[in-house]
């Protein structure tokens, strides 16, 4: 099975910290995500990665940056964390290529910014 | 841009069927996705129309119609356990690019 691990399922910063949320797949999968998810707004696309190094903003990237330096790594970065970035923060993947329809998710990272 | 319309909440009994729908209006399409979260969980994949037309697996089932942006889930035979959100997401280019509907909160009554 596909695994998706987030590093931590619990976070909490104080406002102007630099947080890194990091992502690591085990598939092999070319495309990796970054999602947050908010009550009544689902989830919305922060960046997105189809290869190392490359990455694309999705429909909400102001606030974040993103790392692919690796093929299985996917890190988000919070340059200086602000109370409107407390979210659950969901990473993903999916193969580029047969099976590239479906998305396989991390158990996502509750942050917390004071 | 791209947004996508679900029901906020659907209720239902057990053992009954329910549909929830899905229209979107986006710049590129590739294909439509359902997914499942319960509460505290990740999302899970559940269905994917490519193609107009209904897709079966198990007791859901799926359609797409392409001409009409729209879309459904449909579940049978509910169960208490399907209690659940229920999201939506259509696909801009093969294998990347996946933007979500806000979701459907799924409850299950005995």
């Amino acid at each position: 099975d596909v695994k998706v691990t987030q590093s931590s399922r619990y976070l909490v910063k104080r406002t102007g910290e630099k947080v890194f949320l990091e992502c690591v797949q085990d598939m092999d999968h070319e495309n990796m995500f970054w999602y947050r998810q908010d009550p009544g707004l689902g989830l919305r696309l922060i960046y997105f990665s189809y290869d190392v190094k490359m990455k694309e903003k999705g429909d909400i990237p102001e606030g974040y940056s993103v790392s692919r330096e690796k093929k299985e790594r996917f890190s988000l970065i919070l340059e200086s964390a602000s109370t409107n970035q407390t979210s659950m923060y969901l990473c993903a993947s999916s193969p580029d290529r047969a099976g590239g329809e479906k998305l396989f998710f991390g158990s996502g990272t509750q942050l917390s910014v004071l | 841009g791209q947004s996508l319309e679900q029901p906020s909440e659907v209720t239902a009994v057990e053992g009954a069927i329910v549909q929830i729908n899905c229209t979107y209006q986006t710049s590129g399409f590739y294909g439509l996705s359902w997914y499942q979260q319960h509460d505290g969980g990740a999302p899970t994949f559940l269905s994917y129309n490519g193609l107009d037309g209904l897709e079966e697996t198990g007791r859901f089932s799926s359609f797409l119609s392409r001409s009409d942006s729209y879309g459904y889930l449909l579940l049978q035979e509910l169960q208490m356990k399907d209690s659940a959100s229920y999201f939506c997401a259509v696909q801009g280019s093969y294998g990347q690019n996946f933007v979500f509907g806000p979701g459907t909160r799924l409850s299950v009554l005995p």
